[in-house]
């Protein structure tokens, strides 16, 4: 079966400092997909970035970047520079591409809390 | 270039009632994700359609809960005979393939039971 354990329910974080989101996973799938998706108060979960098993470097989207160490099992999501609308709840989820080929599974979260 | 669009936002029930939640996929999309989300929980999965098929359903309650994905309209999550513990966001997704990478999601529903 597939996990994903967040270990941080909440973080605050100074505006414009950097901050990382941990988030560590378990599957016995060989290819494999980690995603995270922020939900702000309002409600609806957006995408922020995607980590195929295979892929050979770290992605990165803006001020987004996923750290992913395969043979820790780690997909921790970094925040540059943050910003005050960056406060939100924060989701780490996969998806297998064998097991479970269509099934997200996802982490209980962290809240991410943005000081002035 | 709608997104996944998901009515009603909100929803209202007194117990023993029947809740319909619809989802209008993005344009192009024929697979369709149904997720449940309880309070300060991550997202659960529930079922798993294509046009007119029920792919996966293992998340499904086996009593009262029902989905279908006709080949015209919306998709429908049919909950019958509500209770209390039904109280939940239920977010709907959509993907141009099963095997997407990005899988887009509408705003939710918020069901409340009262």
């Amino acid at each position: 079966a597939q996990k994903i354990t967040q270990t941080q329910p909440g973080m605050f974080v100074q505006e414009k400092e950097a901050v990382t989101l941990d988030c560590t996973y378990d599957t016995s799938d060989p290819s494999y997909g980690l995603f995270w998706y922020k939900q702000p108060s309002s409600g609806e979960m957006i995408f922020l970035i995607y980590q195929g098993s295979y892929d050979q470097q770290n992605a990165t989207e803006g001020r987004y970047s996923l750290n992913f160490q395969k043979a820790r099992k780690s997909a921790n999501l970094v925040i540059s520079a943050s910003q005050l609308g960056d406060s939100a709840m924060y989701f780490c989820a996969m998806r297998g591409v064998i097991q479970g080929a269509q099934k997200l599974v996802f982490g209980q979260g962290t809240r991410l809390t943005i000081n002035p | 270039n709608a997104g996944v669009m998901q009515n009603p936002r909100h929803l209202v029930r007194r117990r023993g009632q029947e809740a319909r939640l619809r989802c209008s996929p993005m344009k192009g999309h024929s697979h369709v994700y149904w997720y449940r989300q309880l309070p300060e929980e991550g997202l659960k999965f529930m079922v798993y359609l294509q046009k007119e098929n029920i792919i996966d359903e293992s998340g499904m309650p086996k009593e009262r809960f029902s989905a279908e994905f006709p080949k015209e309209g919306p998709s429908i999550l049919r909950i019958q005979q509500v209770v209390r513990g039904d109280s939940a966001a239920y977010f709907c997704a959509s993907s141009a393939t099963g095997t997407n990478e990005k899988l887009f999601f509408g705003s939710g529903t918020q069901l409340s039971v009262l």
